[in-house]
């Protein structure tokens, strides 16, 4: 079975500076696929970035960059020059290719907050 | 173009009554997945439908829950009768069905609900 870990509940950032969300996961699975997934208060949760275990390029959206670290089996994500909308919980999650079944398995999430 | 929608956004019952909870997904999205967040835990997997089949139903966690999706377009998850430890948040996600484990989930707002 597949298990993900977030280590940090909470988490705050004073506005334009970077912070780093962790997240370690446990397979023994070689070919899968890692997301993080942002909850904005009372809204929908959003895909924010997405990466193929196969590809040792790291994937960058905008502000939103991973650090992948497959031997070591860590899928941080890096939020540049934070703004006050970043402000959500964070959720990083994990799908196995090629199963038949699409489902995610989730971590517990990271509050995170974004101070002026 | 609409989003998943959920309804209701928010039920209370008492313990031993049932309650059906309803998920539209995005229109032409042949994958449908329910998931359930325990407060404080991890948002778990319940189940995939691809159009009205059951794709993978390995998340139920007993035969008081019953996923239906006739036709193929909106389900419903029914819980009877319902039990304290149910309370949670119910969210139904949708992706288009290319067959790719790439395709991107798209959440709707969850279902809170309370077993008093």
């Amino acid at each position: 079975a597949q298990t993900v870990t977030q280590s940090q509940p909470e988490m705050s950032v004073q506005e334009a500076e970077t912070v780093t969300l962790s997240c370690t996961y446990d397979t023994s699975e070689n070919n899968y696929y890692l997301f993080w997934y942002k909850q904005p208060p009372s809204r929908q949760m959003i895909l924010v970035i997405r990466q193929e275990a196969y590809k040792q390029q790291n994937a960058t959206e905008n502000r939103f960059s991973v650090n992948f670290q497959k031997a070591a089996k860590s899928f941080s994500l890096k939020i540049s020059d934070s703004q006050l909308g970043d402000t959500a919980m964070y959720f990083c999650a994990f799908m196995i290719s090629g199963a038949g079944s699409y489902q995610l398995t989730f971590g517990k999430g990271t509050k995170l907050s974004v101070i002026p | 173009e609409a989003g998943v929608t959920q309804f209701p956004s928010h039920s209370v019952i008492e313990k031993g009554q049932t309650v059906t909870l309803r998920c539209d997904p995005i229109s032409g999205h042949d994958n449908l997945y329910w998931y359930r967040r325990v407060m404080g835990k991890e948002i778990k997997f319940l189940l995939h439908f691809v159009k009205e089949s059951k794709q993978d139903e390995s998340g139920m966690p007993n035969n008081r829950f019953l996923a239906e999706r006739t036709g193929g377009t909106y389900s419903t998850l029914k819980v009877q009768p319902a039990e304290l430890e149910d309370s949670g948040v119910y969210f139904c996600a949708s992706s288009q069905g290319q067959g790719l484990s790439t395709d991107t989930q798209y959440f709707g707002p969850g279902t809170r609900l309370t077993v008093l």
